[in-house]
């Protein structure tokens, strides 16, 4: 089945660095990605919708001079977290629809950031 | 606004035991709802789902049914297993929002033999 890659699993950086997090769409074209973040005991929250090709779409609240998002190509989208500090650390997971169905989405397996 | 109130974990059972995690949510349209399992170390996986009231969504001897009047969506299984142990996550998508999700905060499950 459709499956999404999501790396790195988990990731420590110091306080002031970026982070990079990628997902890949192995064997299906991902023309849309959504990235949602997670912060302890609080619900999955969407944080922005990017389409390949063209600039992210952002939920009110999320910074997106912080939070860059990059569709490349219809297999990849990255998360960078700029500047990162210790209340960016929370589990981010991306999510791809396959066939436009509400019941058609695949979900990498999540990074989970500690900024120290 | 669109919201899923999930139970809180977490939740430890002995194997064969019965299995209810409620869900109750708030939605300004018609939404589909979803329960997803997410093993350790694995992404999220669709569990099962129901589109419309009184829908009873069933996968792997999970079930949930679709309850417009008391707007739940409980998870139950009659008799769980080791295996079983993982998070779970209702959600509910509105197609006139883009069909995003909303999650509930997501409910621990252990199950000891």
């Amino acid at each position: 089945g459709a499956v999404v890659s999501q790396h790195p699993s988990w990731v420590i950086c110091k306080s002031g660095t970026s982070v990079k997090i990628e997902c890949r769409s192995l064997d299906f074209q991902a023309t849309t990605m959504f990235w949602y973040r997670q912060f302890p005991k609080q619900s999955l929250m969407l944080m922005a919708t990017s389409n390949e090709g063209s600039k992210a779409t952002y939920e009110q609240g999320v910074e997106k001079d912080k939070f860059l998002i990059n569709h490349a190509s219809l297999t990849l989208s990255t998360l960078t977290v700029t500047s990162a500090h210790p209340e960016d650390s929370s589990f981010y997971i991306c999510s791809a629809p396959q066939t436009g169905r509400a019941s058609g989405y695949t979900f990498g397996s999540g990074t989970r950031l500690t900024v120290v | 606004g669109d919201s899923v109130t999930q139970m809180e974990g977490p939740v430890t059972l002995s194997e064969e035991a019965f299995l209810t995690i409620n869900c109750t949510y708030t939605a300004t349209g018609y939404p589909s709802l979803f329960w997803y399992v997410q093993y350790p170390g694995e992404g999220l996986q669709l569990l099962l789902k129901a589109t419309k009231a009184d829908d009873k969504g069933s996968n792997k001897g999970f079930e949930a049914t679709y309850r417009k009047e008391t707007t739940s969506f409980h998870l139950e299984k009659g008799s769980v297993q080791v295996s079983d142990s993982a998070v779970y996550f209702c959600a509910l998508s509105v197609a006139n929002t883009g069909n995003q999700f909303y999650f509930g905060t997501g409910t621990s499950l252990t199950v000891i033999p």
